[in-house]
């Protein structure tokens, strides 16, 4: 059974701050996906992340891949109070051509002034 | 404007009174999903479709049925509700995989 695990599952923080959150998991995979919600609000896609070593950024935001370690990272710079949401790694297993995906509890961000 | 919607977006239910969960995509999608959301559990996939006619289960797909008759179209039937079943539900599409998926609105599902 694939296992996703992300921490910290709440994190807070101030503006202008740095912090990462980390994405475990069990299995092989080279396609990882990061999405965001906001209270009482669907998924918004971040990052598609398709190979060992991918890395994107957008904004504030920039997501990483290590296949090996069966890690990614998403690492959030200088902190602002609109990143406050709830962010969700998601995996899909190598032989299941991306069709099955699992994801992570999400961990919930809050930015504070 | 490319979207999915899913109706209704609020149902409360009884048990064993069978219900269903529409999901339209107007994006020309092969691939659609759907998925509960539960505290704590993050979202578990129920089933999804890679094209019409062909469907498969996902992590939790007990107590539930779809259909892909059309393309645009990927309902949620179930067929006699349990309280276990409450729920925060998303329907999601996408080009296929990998490509990223996009999801709908929500409905959120209480069966008492």
């Amino acid at each position: 059974e694939l296992k996703v695990e992300q921490n910290p599952l709440f994190l807070s923080m101030q503006e202008g701050k740095n912090y990462t959150i980390y994405c475990n998991y069990s299995t092989t995979s080279d396609r990882l996906y990061w999405y965001r919600q906001d209270p009482g609000k669907s998924l918004e896609s971040l990052f598609v992340l398709l190979s060992n070593g991918a890395v994107k950024q957008e904004g504030r935001l920039m997501a990483s891949l290590d296949t090996k370690a069966r890690l990614s990272t998403l690492h959030i710079t200088a902190a602002v109070h609109d990143l406050s949401a709830t962010y969700f790694c998601a995996v899909a297993p190598y032989e299941t051509s991306g069709s099955r995906l699992t994801f992570g509890e999400g961990t919930q961000l809050t930015v504070n002034p | 404007e490319a979207q999915v919607t899913q109706n209704p977006r609020y149902l409360i239910t009884v048990t064993g009174k069978k219900l269903t969960v529409t999901c339209s995509q107007n994006m020309n999608h092969e691939y659609m999903s759907w998925y509960r959301q539960d505290p704590g559990l993050g979202l578990r996939q129920i089933y999804y479709s890679m094209n019409v006619e062909v469907t498969d289960k996902g992590d939790v797909p007990e107590g539930y049925k779809v259909s892909r008759k059309e393309k645009r179209n990927f309902p949620l039937i179930l067929e006699s509700p349990s309280p276990n079943q409450t729920s925060l539900y998303f329907c999601a599409s996408s080009l296929g995989p990998p490509a990223e998926q996009y999801f709908g609105p929500g409905t959120r599902l209480t069966v008492t």
